[in-house]
């Protein structure tokens, strides 16, 4: 049972490239979602999808995508890369309901020249 | 859900208990009580989390006043190793729409744990 696993650790990427960033859960959980967080800041919600094929817009949407088409997979895109993206990304997964908290992964390290 | 308050940083000698208070005036009846932490820039940990009642794990204890305004989250025996930022989280008990699944993160409590 790994939990949450997210690749790669760190990426630095240049201005205007794409790339996506995999999360991946083997708990068969519901509920996953993605927060990225900046220097001396909490984490704020990207996005999050509550099931495969189910995805919505978080607090700080702009510049990702995403897709579920698996339970296990939930992977987020840059779409065209700036250097306001340079953050730390954490992917989490629950069960959903409120009575059980979440399990995070251990972050991807994105810096954006 | 609703705004927590949380002293920025606290230090707490190793081997004592850390107390970590939380002001959540403002708390709605079906909201719960979550404490997360963050080691060093590892992904938040789930600590513990509460409704009304007191609550005790393995990790944690959380007192959560009668009127729910505030709560605090006990760690009995610190170790340098609870040296983290730790997250007063509330959000509604029932998932009623998708708004209700986000965990909203404030600056959280930098509990520093010294020899």
């Amino acid at each position: 049972n790994a939990g949450v696993t997210q690749t790669p650790k760190f990426q630095v990427l240049k201005t205007g490239q794409s790339m996506t960033l995999q999360c991946a859960q083997d708990m068969n959980h519901e509920y996953m979602s993605w927060y990225r967080q900046d220097p001396g800041m909490g984490l704020r919600l990207i996005h999050y999808s509550v099931g495969a094929g189910i995805t919505d817009q978080g607090e700080v949407p702009n510049g990702y995508n995403v897709s579920r088409s698996t339970t296990e997979d939930f992977p987020l895109r840059l779409l065209s890369a700036a250097p306001s993206q340079t953050s730390v990304y954490f992917c989490a997964s629950g069960v959903g309901e409120a009575y059980y908290g979440y399990t995070f992964g251990s972050g991807t390290r994105l810096t954006v020249v | 859900d609703a705004k927590t308050t949380q002293p920025p940083s606290m230090d707490c000698a190793e081997g004592r208990a850390a107390n970590l208070p939380c002001n959540h005036s403002t708390i709605s009846g079906n909201e719960y009580v979550y404490w997360y932490r963050q080691i060093h820039s590892q992904g938040p940990q789930y600590i513990i989390h509460g409704l009304k009642n007191n609550e005790t794990n393995e990790m944690a204890s959380l007192i959560i006043t009668e009127d729910r305004k505030s709560s605090t989250l006990i760690l009995p025996h610190a170790t340098l190793r609870d040296t983290a930022v730790y997250y007063c989280i509330v959000r509604v008990l029932h998932n009623s729409g998708a708004g209700s699944y986000q965990l909203t993160f404030g600056k959280g409590t930098k509990l520093s744990v010294i020899p």
